[in-house]
């Protein structure tokens, strides 16, 4: 079965420092892996994901993320914090790229003036 | 072109009550799926449509069914509400069969408490 723990459910960083989200996940298949951002009282925003190829993988807001295979790691990051990042953050894996997709637990990022 | 929709955006319903929530999927894809969102945890899968049929379901009761129309939207209807049923429901849409290419995309979703 496959599920996914994102270390850390709260992160705070300060405005303009690297912004480092961590997440693993279990599959039994090659993933389909995804980092999702929610806003307060708003839905799932995608920030980026991965399927095939290429494992460093570049998302909105300048977010990117590694496929690191033997880790079995999916690290979400960032170079520099900015106030409006401030949000939940989800990592999720799916079997395939219109399956039923499995979310982790969540990371609340605060950005520190 | 419209992504995916649901409404109502929010609702309040007394315990025992059925509630009804509806979603159209972004245009050209034919595969719903919803989940249910607690307050502060990550949503969870309740079930998948394709071809007006459940194809997949997680770990949610009976009282969770749905339907799927021909028009590739769907509802999904929960009865005999309880206290813990109060969440956020996420409607998402997909294309059966898409490539890497494709994308899962979530509504906004639809702002359920159960008084």
């Amino acid at each position: 079965a496959q599920s996914v723990t994102q270390l850390g459910s709260h992160v705070s960083v300060s405005e303009g420092a690297l912004v480092l989200l961590r997440c693993n996940y279990s599959s039994s298949v090659p993933p389909y892996l995804f980092w999702y951002v929610q806003y307060p009282n708003q839905g799932l925003q995608l920030l980026l994901k991965y399927t095939t190829g290429a494992t460093l993988v570049k998302g909105i807001n300048g977010f990117e993320a590694e496929f690191k295979k033997s880790e079995t790691s999916f690290h979400l990051t960032k170079p520099s914090a900015h106030m409006s990042d401030a949000a939940e953050y989800f990592c999720a894996v799916s079997e395939t790229s219109y399956d039923k997709v499995i979310f982790g637990p969540g990371t609340s990022l605060s950005v520190i003036p | 072109d419209a992504g995916v929709t649901q409404s109502p955006t929010h609702l309040i319903k007394t315990r025992g009550q059925q509630v009804t929530l509806r979603c159209s999927p972004k245009s050209g894809h034919d595969t719903v799926s919803w989940y249910q969102q607690a307050l502060g945890q990550g949503p969870q899968f309740i079930f998948q449509y394709y071809e007006e049929e459940e194809r997949q379901r997680g770990n949610f009761p009976d009282r969770f069914s749905g339907h799927q129309f021909p028009n590739y939207s769907s509802e999904l209807n929960v009865n005999a509400l309880l206290l813990g049923d109060s969440a956020l429901y996420l409607c998402a849409s997909s294309l059966e069969g898409g490539g890497s290419g494709n994308t899962i995309y979530f509504g906004e979703g639809s702002w359920l408490t159960v008084v």
